[in-house]
């Protein structure tokens, strides 16, 4: 199962937007509602801050938000806050393979 | 809140195996379905494989398929990763987490804070 498909990094200055995308195959991103987005902190565990392709679990602000287009699913974040400066993961379900997960390569936001 | 709790750094010899454990802290281990996820140095997450505790049904990606055994004991609230035949490349922190909910597509919610694992002759 390959990793998905992000861009290493991507900025913005504080109060703008940001989007990053994820790109997949119709065995994983394609084929089920099942993306999902994580924050990572340097030296901090992952934290969920999108599952289902646009939900968001409880205490997630609405500033992040998530959409998809065949094989390829988004993440935006609205209005830019220093405290996003992170690491960010998409993850798909791909099934069909022994009920697996396969995550994406990562993209370093930067808050310029 | 249920947090979990994982055994601390390992360091280990190319060939040897490792095994890490993961323990749940203020609620059963019974109620989730626990994932292993490992993320080597400055690299991205790798999901490893799950199981079910209440049925100890556990499966692995096949990246790991012949190494890689993940059990459960319920009574001990405590999952565990075992992992064989390492090489340098499986130097990593190596993360529990459980999913948000029963079915396999759950998304990945309580995350434990990782075990370092180093691999080194």
């Amino acid at each position: 199962q390959s990793a998905l498909t992000q861009p290493p990094s991507a900025s913005g200055s504080p109060g703008q937007s940001v989007t990053i995308s994820c790109t997949g195959t119709n065995r994983d991103v394609g084929g089920f509602n099942y993306v999902s987005w994580y924050q990572q902190h340097p030296g901090k565990a992952p934290k969920l801050i999108i599952y289902e392709v646009s939900k968001r679990p409880s205490g997630v602000p609405d500033r992040f938000s998530g959409s998809k287009s065949g094989n390829t699913a988004s993440l935006t974040v609205s209005g830019l806050q220093p405290e996003d400066e992170a690491d960010y993961y998409c993850s798909s379900y791909a099934g069909t393979d022994n009920f697996s997960h396969v995550f994406g390569t990562g993209t370093k936001v930067t808050v310029l | 809140q249920v947090q979990l709790v994982q055994s601390g750094a390992e360091v280990k010899k190319p060939g040897s195996s490792v095994k890490v454990s993961c323990k749940t802290s203020g609620g059963t281990l019974s109620r989730f379905t626990l994932s292993w996820v490992r993320q080597a140095p400055g690299q991205g997450l790798e999901w490893m494989g799950r199981i079910i505790p209440t049925l100890g049904l556990a499966n692995y990606a096949q990246t790991f398929q012949g190494r890689l055994t993940i059990t459960a004991d319920t009574s001990a609230n405590t999952a565990y990763v075992d992992l064989s035949g390492l090489t340098s490349e499986d130097t990593a922190v190596f993360y529990c987490v459980t999913h948000l909910a029963a079915g396999p597509w759950e998304p990945f919610d309580i995350w434990g804070p990782g075990t370092s694992v180093t691999v080194s002759s």
